[in-house]
């Protein structure tokens, strides 16, 4: 597609129940990250692929959150057992090597997760 | 851990003034610095980088950020602001030997310009 696509982009559930957030990345982009936006917060890294293999899951803020990537595209963040300190918005993005520091990432528009 | 501040939450202009937005990030060893921006409605875009050279680096919409290895800063700027530059604008450092992109953002300053 033309650019990272997200889906829900709001995402309303009840404390307790599991939800899962889809991430569409441009295709031909090899690396794909999770970030997470808490109101009033900077955006904090979650999670980063490269291909289907995730090397870097260091900011997963529990073991209720797991993420996966399949054929190298499309990514799954799911949330088990939702909390209220869940609600954020999760943004996802892709780059087009992920092997450089310097490069750019294309950011989707990201799901609003409201836990209740 | 790294981190990221960013000075002024909420800043308000009218047109024609100029910008400042202030970074300062902790890390003492090779950083890659960028400012993202977000606006009304739209994805969040690379707005420029610093990696290498010319601690000055010039980015779209004629913005501008001077990277001061010093002081840890990396400071965005324009001279003359426009209407359509209202948005939120977001520091990030790429450091600790990554090579891939894994940033540690600021908390982001919104802006306001008032035509």
């Amino acid at each position: 597609g033309a650019g990272v696509s997200q889906s829900p982009s709001n995402k309303v559930t009840e404390k307790g129940k599991d939800v899962e957030l889809r991430c569409d990345p441009i295709s031909g982009h090899t690396a794909l990250y999770w970030y997470r936006q808490s109101l009033g917060q900077g955006l904090e890294f979650l999670i980063y692929f490269q291909g289907n293999s995730a090397p870097d899951k260091s900011g997963l803020p529990s073991d209720r959150f797991s993420a996966e990537r399949t054929g190298g595209s499309v990514s799954t963040l799911t949330i088990q057992r939702t909390q209220q300190e869940d609600s954020a918005v999760y943004l996802c993005a892709s780059s087009l090597t992920g092997t450089t520091t310097n490069e750019k990432l294309f950011f989707g528009s990201g799901t609003q997760l409201s836990v209740l | 851990a790294q981190s990221v501040s960013q000075h002024n939450h909420h800043v308000i202009l009218s047109e024609a003034a100029s910008l400042e937005l202030g970074c300062n990030y902790s890390y003492g060893g090779t950083v890659n610095l960028f400012w993202y921006v977000q606006y009304p409605g739209q994805h969040l875009q690379l707005l420029l980088k610093y990696f290498s050279g010319d601690p000055l680096v010039k980015g779209i919409k004629g913005f501008e950020a001077e990277f001061i290895k010093s002081k840890f800063s990396f400071n965005l700027r324009k001279p003359s602001v426009q209407w359509s530059d209202t948005a939120e604008y977001f520091c990030a450092v790429n450091a600790g030997g990554t090579s891939y992109g894994k940033l540690t953002f600021g908390q982001g300053t919104i802006l306001t310009v008032h035509p």
